[in-house]
């Protein structure tokens, strides 16, 4: 059964930081591009960021609105992707869901999602 | 930056067709997909590649796209594709888009 389990969301004051985590089980996760994608609270899906493969140089890109705070990262050993979020700001208050990109003919989608972590940023 | 347009809300009575749209400029040359959310849980894909099923998905569950807007149609729509439906391409620099969601309510 494919899984992937986030943790390490929770409170955060402003101008904090914090790293999430994504364990994958049931596929082989190193051979898998992992996307993240957060949603504030009543609000609709927004994308955060993704990493590739190591066959791909572990290439990563951002949403530019982010403007270089978060960092996304794996650890292949560990069948787990990280999510690094620095300088934090109320409006990145959200559940913080962990997506595994899959691909038909070349052509990509999201086919598995963790159940989220809620992400608090406030004082 | 590039923006996927989605009505807020889209009402169909239970057994009837109910169509969500999704608008974006010269989105016919992209491929969409759209993702399901019912209230507390994680989206659930349901269509890929503009009208690609997963398996599970039931085939009630089809999408099109061409010219400026793509489609998802649920024909004999039940109380249980009550949820929020969300569009999402892939930009030109590689950037991933999604629509603002659509509430779909069976009356």
């Amino acid at each position: 059964e494919v899984q992937l389990v986030e943790s390490g969301g929770g409170l955060v004051q402003p101008g904090g930081s914090l790293r999430l985590s994504c364990a994958a089980s049931g596929f082989t996760f190193s051979g898998s591009t992992f996307h993240w994608v957060r949603q504030a609270p009543g609000k609709g899906l927004e994308w955060v960021g993704r990493i590739r493969t190591r066959a791909d140089s572990y290439a990563t890109a951002y949403d530019v609105s982010l403007k270089g705070r978060f960092t996304i990262s794996r650890d292949d050993s560990k069948n787990t992707a990280y999510l690094q979020m620095n300088s934090l700001k109320t409006e990145d208050t959200a559940v913080y869901y962990c997506t595994r990109r899959n691909y038909h003919d070349g052509i990509g989608y999201y086919d598995y999602w963790g159940q989220g972590t809620l992400v608090t940023v406030s004082s | 930056s590039y923006e996927l347009t989605q009505p807020p809300s889209v009402s169909v009575s239970p057994g009837q067709t109910a169509i969500v749209t999704c608008s974006g400029d010269v989105l016919g040359d992209k491929y969409v997909c759209w993702y399901q959310q019912k209230p507390g849980q994680s989206p659930v894909l349901v269509i890929y590649q503009d009208h690609r099923r997963p398996s599970g998905i039931p085939e009630r569950f089809s999408g099109s796209n061409s010219g400026n807007t793509a489609t998802l149609t649920i024909s004999g729509t039940q109380a249980m594709d009550e949820a929020d439906y969300y569009c999402q391409a892939w930009d030109s620099s590689t950037a991933v888009v999604f629509g603002g969601g659509t509430k779909l309510t069976v009356l």
